[in-house]
């Protein structure tokens, strides 16, 4: 099955302890990205990756890095969260840089204390 | 970066139209999509207009006009399964990717 999964699907942390979250898909899609989602601002893209190696800031990048060594995983690190950084967070990708169609992520409620 | 507007509530009843405004301002633009996001789910594709004019699929049709920075979803027959919020969203030159702050609608019996 065409998906795009990321883990974990919740997680509670606490101030500083750094995380990542894990975003995988199995179309073999170049484009991905990663968004943040909260209440009345709609999606925000934090990073996204044109293909392999190649990476860029979206609107709200303070405060996260991603790496794409592969194709197919794109994950989001946290190196220090802080309690702004508390949102509905997903991962989606898209077949390539000019596709209008992108798949998302069941997404990633984290919760930073 | 760009900058898109979008109505923030509608309500309709089952059968009616509705019709979702989306206004944006760009840089750089490779179209306007539509997404559908179930209260607690994942946004999922509705469709998509690089050129002028309207597209249909289904119960749902998108219209864009580049000449005046607008595009409109438009709901038809409404049903209750239709209740979700709805994001308009462009592609700059940059290939970063910006959405509208969500339209929730409201489908009452």
């Amino acid at each position: 099955e065409a998906q795009v999964t990321q883990n974990p699907r919740y997680l509670i942390t606490v101030t500083g302890k750094k995380l990542t979250v894990t975003c995988s898909q199995n179309m073999n899609h170049e484009y991905m990205s990663w968004y943040r989602q909260d209440p009345g601002l709609g999606l925000r893209q934090i990073y996204y990756s044109m293909n392999v190696e190649v990476t860029d800031k979206g609107d709200v990048p303070e405060g996260y890095k991603v790496s794409r060594k592969e194709k197919r995983n794109f994950p989001l690190i946290l190196e220090s969260p802080s309690p702004n950084q508390t949102s509905l967070y997903f991962c989606a990708s898209s077949l390539g840089v000019s596709s209008y169609e992108q798949y998302f992520g069941p997404g990633t409620r984290l919760t930073v204390t | 970066g760009q900058s898109l507007e979008q109505p923030s509530e509608v309500t309709a009843v089952e059968g009616a139209i509705v019709q979702i405004n989306c206004t944006y301002q760009t840089s750089g633009f490779y179209g306007l999509s539509w997404y559908q996001q179930h209260d607690g789910g994942a946004p999922t594709f509705l469709s998509y207009n690089a050129l002028d004019g309207l597209e249909e699929t289904g119960r749902f049709s998108s219209f864009l006009s580049r000449s005046d920075s607008y595009g409109y979803l438009l709901l038809q027959e409404l049903q209750m399964k239709d209740s979700a919020s709805y994001f308009c969203a462009v592609r700059d030159f940059d290939y970063k990717l910006s959405f509208g702050a969500g339209t929730t609608v409201t489908v009452r019996a």
